[in-house]
């Protein structure tokens, strides 16, 4: 297996482009989690999916920012337009149901809005 | 308002001895805690988990303690080794009816091994 995969790794952006997140969770995973890494506030969960509906998303800082989920094996999560405090770590992660342990993490895309 | 906190920043340690790392959580209600390691550039990876029905869980070189009466948890690394210099992140989980929550976590340890 693969693991989750995220796309690009690396995205530089001037402020007020609109920026598309990619992921793709681990086959047969149920939920999959959108957190965003900053100094000042850590692993924060944006946004979770349960077989492809979104359940909370509470986290979302502002309506700038949507997530899709069209189907099990895809999710985008958007940010427009981008502002320069949107620059953080955007981790993709997937898991089973009712599996404590089971969040699998991407790489991560490291996004720099200019 | 942080639920869980690691208030270590960073922890520095001897190759071979023993790292302590610590978290506590504030809701008494968490169904499971567990502890993420990150490499810089890489995404976290599951370390070890423990329920909150157990006080103890152990896997190889790592074991987490659990105290519920002090909403507290610590992974013990012996024997420490190089490798195993990484940011270190708590997590809790709460399960609603059966039904997945999601993991909050502290803010994490950076571990430095010395040789």
């Amino acid at each position: 297996d693969a693991g989750v995969i995220q796309s690009p790794r690396h995205e530089v952006t001037e402020m007020g482009q609109e920026v598309t997140l990619r992921c793709k969770p681990i086959s047969g995973h149920d939920y999959l989690f959108w957190y965003r890494q900053t100094m000042m506030r850590g692993l924060e969960l944006l946004i979770y999916f349960n077989n492809n509906v979104p359940i909370d998303d509470s986290g979302m800082p502002e309506d700038r920012f949507s997530a899709k989920m069209p189907n099990a094996s895809f999710s985008t999560l958007k940010i427009q337009p981008s502002e320069p405090r949107d620059s953080a770590v955007y981790f993709c992660a997937s898991s089973r149901q009712g599996v404590g342990y089971g969040y699998t993490f991407g790489s991560g895309t490291r996004l720099t809005v200019v | 308002d942080q639920q869980v906190k690691q208030n270590s920043p960073s922890l520095s340690v001897q190759e071979g001895r023993i790292s302590i790392l610590n978290c506590d959580y504030t809701n008494s209600m968490f169904d499971y805690f567990l502890w993420y390691k990150k490499y810089p550039a890489e995404g976290p990876t599951f370390l070890i988990s423990i329920s909150s029905i157990k006080d103890k869980n152990e896997d190889g070189r790592f074991t987490v303690f659990l105290n519920k009466s002090a909403k507290h948890l610590s992974l013990h690394i012996v024997p420490s080794q190089p490798g195993d210099s990484a940011v270190y992140f708590c997590a809790a989980i709460l399960y609603y009816g059966g039904s997945q929550g999601n993991l909050i976590f502290g803010k994490g340890t950076k571990l430095s091994v010395k040789p």
